[in-house]
């Protein structure tokens, strides 16, 4: 069954603006990543954030957890065409190591 | 070496014709994944293996599917008796334990004809 759900399922919007995916889960984890896609090939890990942690930044890249609400946000600054990409968030269920992915957010970033 | 290597990387087959998908895991990596993504969609997890403990097949479709792994080294994914809704990408992604950042190959393209 699916842990992670993201929302928007597609978004897109220009360069320079920023772009906001949101994740929501079912029950308690570890800790909540978030992976990029291109091209429907290898994912690549961009960052993890802790079940004790409320906010990570990574360059142009801020994702916030809410354990209470059971949700997280990714926020791209600045967004680039080269951003342009499907993004996933994946957790841990219910503390166990086996990584599920939601359905993924597909972005587009015109120049 | 230096990622997860896959192979072979595209897989055209025949409907119930066995296969087999090989991932090569980071030196190191404890933990390997196989994921599944049909076209379009997100990744379904199949199997998680985990340095010597039991592997977690509550992804597995079907009896059809089943893997290995030798240690912590090279991983194979057997379909046998592959159908069209077989077709889809599958995944490797291999991390230094459970939780932690997974890196992944590219991914085999199967092709059930």
């Amino acid at each position: 069954s699916q842990q992670g759900e993201e929302d928007p399922q597609a978004l897109s919007i220009q360069e320079g603006e920023n772009a906001t995916m949101n994740c929501s889960y079912k029950t308690s984890i570890n800790n909540l990543q978030w992976y990029r896609q291109n091209s429907g090939r290898g994912l690549v890990h961009l960052i993890l954030i802790r079940s004790n942690e409320r906010e990570k930044h990574s360059g142009r890249l801020r994702v916030t957890l809410d354990t209470s609400k059971k949700s997280s946000s990714l926020l791209i600054t600045a967004s680039r065409a080269a951003d342009t990409a499907s993004y996933f968030c994946a957790t841990d269920v219910g503390g166990y190591s086996t990584l599920t992915f939601g359905k993924g957010t597909m972005l587009l970033v015109s120049p | 070496g230096a990622g997860v290597s896959q192979s072979p990387s595209n897989k055209v087959t025949e409907k119930g014709k066995d296969v087999e998908l090989r991932c090569d895991p980071i030196s190191g990596h404890t933990a390997l994944y196989w994921y599944r993504q049909r076209l379009g969609q997100g990744l379904e997890f199949l199997i998680y293996f985990q340095g010597n403990s039991a592997p977690d097949k509550s992804g597995l479709p079907s009896d059809r599917f089943s893997a290995e792994r030798t240690g912590e080294s090279v991983s194979t994914l057997t379909i046998q008796r592959t159908q069209q809704e077989d077709s889809a990408v599958y995944l490797c992604a291999s991390s230094l334990g459970g939780n932690e950042k997974l890196f992944f190959g590219s991914g085999t393209q199967l092709s059930v004809l």
